[in-house]
């Protein structure tokens, strides 16, 4: 089973760019990943699959401000221009052998 | 418009039972890979349980035996049956269509639609 590891928290100000990691445990660098954002008191939201090779799907929706990127076993959400809406729980999600993994999550503050 | 809507949370002893319905609308449940995933008070996101097209069902390891997973084409609703039921089931629990890619010898399967959750309390 893999496990995703994400940092605990991340902060950036209003109309900067921040980079969120979520990174695959050894044996499965090519796994692809979800990314889901979860505003306070709502329910998760689907962002974007990331591919190992970087190619990157978004969900209907999802603004141009947001992209994924991949590195090794890294899979990254980028966020550009900073919104106080984008302050929110990231979490990433992956699939194996009929059971799905969701990393701790990333809490980002919009300074 | 694609919307998921659960009902049937609630305060239940521990060892009680609940049933979770999640109506689906703009697609039928009965064609598509369903899930339940739940999120205890401040903590992350942790699935329980899949009902894939073809009506396989699978669970997390802690609620198997004492949860079912199922559908209902006429109704277009996605349950989950909880029974014996403890303090640490205690969360909201989402329901979620599960997307699905393919390739030449993989797949991949994931959450791509969320309903806004319903919240289950075990406490006495």
């Amino acid at each position: 089973q893999p496990v995703l590891t994400q940092s605990s928290s991340a902060s950036a100000s209003l109309g900067s760019s921040v980079k969120l990691t979520c990174t695959l445990s050894s044996g499965h660098s090519r796994y692809i990943i979800t990314w889901h954002q979860q505003q306070p008191g709502k329910a998760p939201r689907y962002l974007m699959k990331v591919e190992y090779n970087g190619i990157y799907n978004k969900g209907s929706g999802v603004p141009d401000r947001f992209s994924g990127s991949s590195s090794g076993a890294d899979r990254y959400l980028t966020i550009s221009n900073l919104q106080s809406e984008d302050e929110a729980d990231y979490y990433c999600e992956t699939w194996d052998s009929n059971t799905w993994v969701f990393g701790g999550g990333t809490k980002l503050t919009v300074l | 418009e694609v919307q998921l809507v659960e009902t049937g949370g609630g305060l239940i002893q521990p060892g009680g039972s609940l049933r979770l319905s999640c109506a689906a609308s703009g697609f039928t449940v009965t064609t598509n890979h369903m899930s339940w995933v739940r999120q205890a008070p401040g903590k992350g996101l942790e699935w329980v349980s899949v009902i894939y097209s073809g009506d396989s069902t699978y669970y997390e390891d802690s609620v198997k035996g004492r949860f079912t997973i199922s559908r209902d084409y006429s109704k277009n609703t996605l349950f989950l049956q909880m029974n014996s039921l403890r303090s640490e089931d205690t969360a909201v629990y989402y329901c979620a269509r599960v997307g699905h890619n393919s390739g030449r010898g993989w797949n991949y399967y994931y959450m791509d639609v969320w309903g806004k959750g319903t919240t289950v309390a075990v406490s006495s």
